[in-house]
Protein backbone atom coordinates (compact mmCIF):
# COMPACT_ATOMS: atom_id res chain seq x y z
CA UNK A 1 0.00 0.00 0.00
CA UNK A 2 1.11 3.52 -0.83
CA UNK A 3 2.30 5.48 2.21
CA UNK A 4 3.35 9.60 2.52
CA UNK A 5 5.65 11.20 4.90
CA UNK A 6 6.37 14.39 5.96
CA UNK A 7 9.02 15.67 8.25
CA UNK A 8 9.74 17.41 10.74
CA UNK A 9 5.93 17.50 11.97
CA UNK A 10 6.47 20.52 13.82
CA UNK A 11 8.80 23.73 13.19
CA UNK A 12 9.67 26.86 14.61
CA UNK A 13 12.02 29.43 13.09
CA UNK A 14 13.01 32.73 13.07
CA UNK A 15 12.29 35.27 10.65
CA UNK A 16 15.08 35.30 7.88
CA UNK A 17 15.98 31.63 8.56
CA UNK A 18 16.59 29.05 5.98
CA UNK A 19 13.34 26.67 5.23
CA UNK A 20 13.65 22.81 4.04
CA UNK A 21 10.35 20.54 4.45
CA UNK A 22 10.92 17.37 3.11
CA UNK A 23 7.89 15.33 1.62
CA UNK A 24 8.12 11.23 0.11
CA UNK A 25 6.21 8.72 -0.99
CA UNK A 26 6.24 4.93 -0.68
CA UNK A 27 4.39 2.16 -2.47
CA UNK A 28 3.85 3.99 -6.02
CA UNK A 29 5.95 4.99 -8.85
CA UNK A 30 5.82 8.76 -11.16
CA UNK A 31 2.92 10.11 -8.82
CA UNK A 32 1.82 13.43 -8.94
CA UNK A 33 3.04 15.91 -5.95
CA UNK A 34 1.86 18.71 -4.58
CA UNK A 35 2.16 21.04 -1.46
CA UNK A 36 -0.26 22.85 0.15
CA UNK A 37 -0.49 25.38 2.96
CA UNK A 38 -3.19 25.89 5.41
CA UNK A 39 -3.08 29.17 6.76
CA UNK A 40 -4.75 29.91 10.74
CA UNK A 41 -8.99 29.82 9.47
CA UNK A 42 -8.52 29.51 6.05
CA UNK A 43 -8.57 26.34 3.57
CA UNK A 44 -6.22 24.53 1.64
CA UNK A 45 -3.98 26.72 -0.87
CA UNK A 46 -1.98 24.99 -3.61
CA UNK A 47 1.26 25.96 -3.66
CA UNK A 48 3.36 24.03 -6.08
CA UNK A 49 2.67 20.77 -8.33
CA UNK A 50 4.96 18.35 -9.78
CA UNK A 51 4.15 15.74 -12.41
CA UNK A 52 7.57 14.41 -12.79
CA UNK A 53 11.70 14.53 -11.86
CA UNK A 54 12.94 18.48 -11.82
CA UNK A 55 8.86 19.09 -13.34
CA UNK A 56 7.93 22.17 -10.93
CA UNK A 57 4.58 24.51 -11.39
CA UNK A 58 3.96 27.05 -9.30
CA UNK A 59 0.34 28.17 -7.84
CA UNK A 60 0.92 31.54 -5.56
CA UNK A 61 4.15 33.95 -6.38
CA UNK A 62 5.97 34.03 -3.08
CA UNK A 63 9.24 33.41 -1.07
CA UNK A 64 9.18 30.07 -1.22
CA UNK A 65 10.74 27.20 -3.63
CA UNK A 66 10.20 23.41 -4.73
CA UNK A 67 12.00 20.73 -6.09
CA UNK A 68 11.83 17.18 -7.34
CA UNK A 69 15.54 15.73 -6.84
CA UNK A 70 13.87 12.20 -7.06
CA UNK A 71 10.66 10.32 -8.27
CA UNK A 72 8.82 10.09 -4.84
CA UNK A 73 10.70 12.88 -3.40
CA UNK A 74 9.29 16.60 -2.77
CA UNK A 75 10.73 19.46 -1.32
CA UNK A 76 9.62 22.60 -0.15
CA UNK A 77 12.40 25.34 0.59
CA UNK A 78 12.92 29.17 1.76
CA UNK A 79 15.99 31.14 1.63
CA UNK A 80 14.49 33.45 4.03
CA UNK A 81 11.44 32.76 5.89
CA UNK A 82 8.67 35.58 6.41
CA UNK A 83 5.96 35.77 9.35
CA UNK A 84 3.63 34.86 6.87
CA UNK A 85 5.23 31.91 5.83
CA UNK A 86 3.49 30.74 9.32
CA UNK A 87 1.03 27.72 8.83
CA UNK A 88 0.12 23.71 8.52
CA UNK A 89 2.16 22.96 5.39
CA UNK A 90 0.87 19.46 3.70
CA UNK A 91 2.16 17.28 1.31
CA UNK A 92 0.20 15.27 -1.11
CA UNK A 93 0.30 12.55 -4.09
CA UNK A 94 -1.97 11.50 -7.10
CA UNK A 95 -2.14 8.67 -9.53
CA UNK A 96 -2.20 10.80 -12.17
CA UNK A 97 -5.08 8.79 -13.49
CA UNK A 98 -7.64 10.22 -11.09
CA UNK A 99 -8.60 13.14 -9.66
CA UNK A 100 -8.05 12.12 -5.69
CA UNK A 101 -5.07 13.34 -4.08
CA UNK A 102 -3.65 11.83 -1.07
CA UNK A 103 -2.13 13.80 2.09
CA UNK A 104 0.70 14.01 4.39
CA UNK A 105 0.55 14.03 8.02
CA UNK A 106 1.67 17.54 7.52
CA UNK A 107 4.08 20.01 9.39
CA UNK A 108 3.12 23.10 11.79
CA UNK A 109 5.47 26.02 10.90
CA UNK A 110 5.50 28.84 13.45
CA UNK A 111 7.72 31.55 12.43
CA UNK A 112 8.95 34.05 14.97
CA UNK B 1 -11.67 34.91 -5.39
CA UNK B 2 -13.10 32.10 -3.78
CA UNK B 3 -13.85 29.45 -6.16
CA UNK B 4 -15.35 26.59 -3.79
CA UNK B 5 -17.09 27.81 -0.68
CA UNK B 6 -18.15 26.41 2.15
CA UNK B 7 -20.46 28.91 3.95
CA UNK B 8 -21.14 27.11 7.08
CA UNK B 9 -18.01 27.77 9.16
CA UNK B 10 -19.50 25.45 11.96
CA UNK B 11 -22.57 22.96 12.07
CA UNK B 12 -23.34 20.74 15.45
CA UNK B 13 -25.43 17.75 14.89
CA UNK B 14 -26.90 15.57 17.30
CA UNK B 15 -25.64 11.87 17.57
CA UNK B 16 -27.72 9.70 15.22
CA UNK B 17 -29.02 12.22 13.20
CA UNK B 18 -28.07 13.56 9.73
CA UNK B 19 -25.44 15.95 9.45
CA UNK B 20 -25.59 17.91 6.00
CA UNK B 21 -22.73 19.99 5.17
CA UNK B 22 -22.80 22.34 2.01
CA UNK B 23 -20.66 23.81 -0.38
CA UNK B 24 -21.29 26.22 -3.56
CA UNK B 25 -18.20 26.52 -6.55
CA UNK B 26 -18.62 29.40 -9.16
CA UNK B 27 -16.21 28.10 -11.67
CA UNK B 28 -18.52 26.09 -14.84
CA UNK B 29 -15.42 24.28 -15.94
CA UNK B 30 -15.12 22.31 -12.16
CA UNK B 31 -16.33 19.23 -13.05
CA UNK B 32 -15.16 16.62 -10.13
CA UNK B 33 -16.04 17.07 -6.64
CA UNK B 34 -14.65 15.84 -3.42
CA UNK B 35 -14.94 15.77 0.49
CA UNK B 36 -12.23 15.43 2.51
CA UNK B 37 -11.95 15.04 6.46
CA UNK B 38 -9.76 16.22 8.73
CA UNK B 39 -8.62 16.08 12.08
CA UNK B 40 -6.30 18.41 14.02
CA UNK B 41 -2.71 18.39 13.22
CA UNK B 42 -3.46 15.85 10.81
CA UNK B 43 -3.98 15.99 6.80
CA UNK B 44 -6.79 15.14 5.32
CA UNK B 45 -8.53 12.19 4.55
CA UNK B 46 -10.50 11.30 1.07
CA UNK B 47 -13.96 10.72 1.98
CA UNK B 48 -16.02 10.21 -1.37
CA UNK B 49 -16.26 12.20 -4.61
CA UNK B 50 -18.77 12.44 -7.41
CA UNK B 51 -18.92 13.18 -11.33
CA UNK B 52 -20.48 15.85 -13.06
CA UNK B 53 -22.43 13.14 -14.86
CA UNK B 54 -23.72 11.54 -11.53
CA UNK B 55 -26.14 13.91 -9.40
CA UNK B 56 -25.88 11.24 -6.16
CA UNK B 57 -22.29 9.16 -4.88
CA UNK B 58 -23.35 7.11 -1.90
CA UNK B 59 -20.62 4.91 0.17
CA UNK B 60 -21.64 3.82 3.39
CA UNK B 61 -23.23 6.54 5.79
CA UNK B 62 -21.63 9.14 3.22
CA UNK B 63 -23.52 10.66 0.60
CA UNK B 64 -23.00 13.10 -1.59
CA UNK B 65 -25.37 15.26 -4.24
CA UNK B 66 -24.28 17.35 -6.88
CA UNK B 67 -26.65 20.11 -8.34
CA UNK B 68 -24.84 21.43 -11.35
CA UNK B 69 -27.46 24.05 -12.16
CA UNK B 70 -27.53 25.70 -9.09
CA UNK B 71 -23.56 24.61 -9.01
CA UNK B 72 -23.73 23.05 -5.63
CA UNK B 73 -23.22 20.17 -3.48
CA UNK B 74 -23.72 19.08 -0.44
CA UNK B 75 -22.55 15.69 1.92
CA UNK B 76 -24.87 14.03 4.04
CA UNK B 77 -23.79 11.83 6.85
CA UNK B 78 -26.53 9.16 8.40
CA UNK B 79 -26.55 8.69 11.48
CA UNK B 80 -23.93 10.94 12.56
CA UNK B 81 -21.36 9.26 15.45
CA UNK B 82 -19.04 10.90 17.48
CA UNK B 83 -16.12 9.92 15.23
CA UNK B 84 -17.47 12.54 12.73
CA UNK B 85 -16.59 15.25 14.77
CA UNK B 86 -13.52 17.05 12.19
CA UNK B 87 -13.44 19.73 9.70
CA UNK B 88 -14.73 18.90 6.36
CA UNK B 89 -13.61 20.22 3.41
CA UNK B 90 -14.98 20.63 -0.40
CA UNK B 91 -12.05 20.25 -3.35
CA UNK B 92 -13.35 20.57 -7.02
CA UNK B 93 -11.39 19.54 -10.04
CA UNK B 94 -11.92 20.74 -13.97
CA UNK B 95 -10.53 17.31 -14.46
CA UNK B 96 -7.47 17.43 -16.50
CA UNK B 97 -5.65 14.19 -16.05
CA UNK B 98 -2.04 14.31 -15.44
CA UNK B 99 -2.38 17.42 -13.29
CA UNK B 100 -5.22 17.13 -11.25
CA UNK B 101 -5.15 20.18 -9.42
CA UNK B 102 -7.69 20.43 -6.63
CA UNK B 103 -9.42 23.66 -5.56
CA UNK B 104 -10.56 23.58 -1.63
CA UNK B 105 -12.87 25.66 0.13
CA UNK B 106 -12.39 26.82 3.65
CA UNK B 107 -14.46 24.03 5.65
CA UNK B 108 -16.61 23.19 8.03
CA UNK B 109 -16.28 21.72 11.47
CA UNK B 110 -18.28 19.46 12.63
CA UNK B 111 -19.20 18.63 16.02
CA UNK B 112 -21.37 15.60 16.87
CA UNK B 113 -23.21 15.96 20.15
CA UNK B 114 -23.29 12.39 22.40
Amino acid sequence: SQTIHQWPATLVQPVGSPLSLECTVEGTSNPNLYWYRQAAGRGLQLLFYSVGIGQISSEVPQNLSASRPQDRQFILSSKKLLLSDSGFYLCAWGTGISYEQYFGPGTRLTVT
Amino acid sequence: DQQVKQNSPSLSVQEGRISILNCDYTNSMFDYFLWYKKYPAEGPTFLISISSIKDKNEDGRFTVFLNKSAKHLSLHIVPSQPGDSAVYFCAASEGNFGNEKLTFGTGTRLTIIP
